[in-house]
């Protein structure tokens, strides 16, 4: 069974722009869920998407969004990106037990 | 959100058994305890969960007390490769979604 993956492993972009991150969820999962990591911080939880609908949002700006497709893949968005969010993204997915598989993440680095 | 304490960091020596201690004190009367370890460079993996009873699995035993303030993740012989940060976790049941918050963890440290 394929696990969480997450693509693209490494992304640089400048101040200003935006960028799209994708999670392809283990098969048969429908929760799939987004963490920032950044060595200050931590693992902070930024939002969880269910059958297409945000289910559980983090205390994030606006600036972050998500959305889930009907086959469970999420791909989450960083709009007017700013130096601070340079971080490693994990996405998890949960198939209605107590665990959630993580992926490898998306090292996003702003300069 | 139920506030959790546990040690910045611990060593053990290989193959002994290792307690990680949480202190949570706030968590709510439905809130199950979780248990996630991150290794070097990886994404964060679950190891155990409970409620009230002590539970075990291949991986490690977790040790619940009777008021449900603070919990012990026991592995039993540790190996170099459970060096990683262990994070004590209280959450709602996963019904109503799954939100982490992870706190700082425990760094710990396995030497041979």
């Amino acid at each position: 069974k394929a696990g969480v993956t997450q693509t693209p492993r490494y992304l640089i972009k400048t101040r200003g722009q935006q960028v799209t991150l994708s999670c392809s969820p283990i098969s048969g999962h429908r929760s799939v869920s987004w963490y920032q990591q950044t060595p200050g911080q931590g693992l902070q939880f930024l939002f969880e998407y269910f059958s297409e609908t945000q289910r559980n949002k983090g205390n994030f700006p606006g600036r972050f969004s998500g959305r889930q497709f009907s086959n469970s893949r999420s791909e989450m968005n960083v709009s007017t990106l700013e130096l601070g969010d340079s971080a490693l993204y994990l996405c998890a997915s949960s198939g209605g037990t107590q665990e959630a598989f993580f992926g490898q993440g998306t090292r996003l680095t702003v300069v | 959100d139920a506030k959790t304490t546990q040690p910045n960091s611990m060593e053990s020596n290989e193959e002994e058994p290792v307690h990680l201690p949480c202190n949570h004190s706030t968590i709510s009367g439905t809130d199950y305890i979780h248990w996630y370890r991150q290794l070097p460079s990886q994404g964060p993996e679950y190891v155990i969960h409970g409620l009230t009873s002590n539970v075990n699995n291949r991986m490690a035993s977790l040790a619940i007390a009777e008021d449900r303030k603070s919990s012990t993740l026991i592995l039993h012989r540790a190996t170099l490769r459970d060096a990683a940060v262990y994070y004590c976790i209280p959450m709602a049941n996963s019904n109503s979604g799954y939100a982490l918050n992870f706190g700082k963890g425990t760094s710990l440290l396995v030497t041979p």
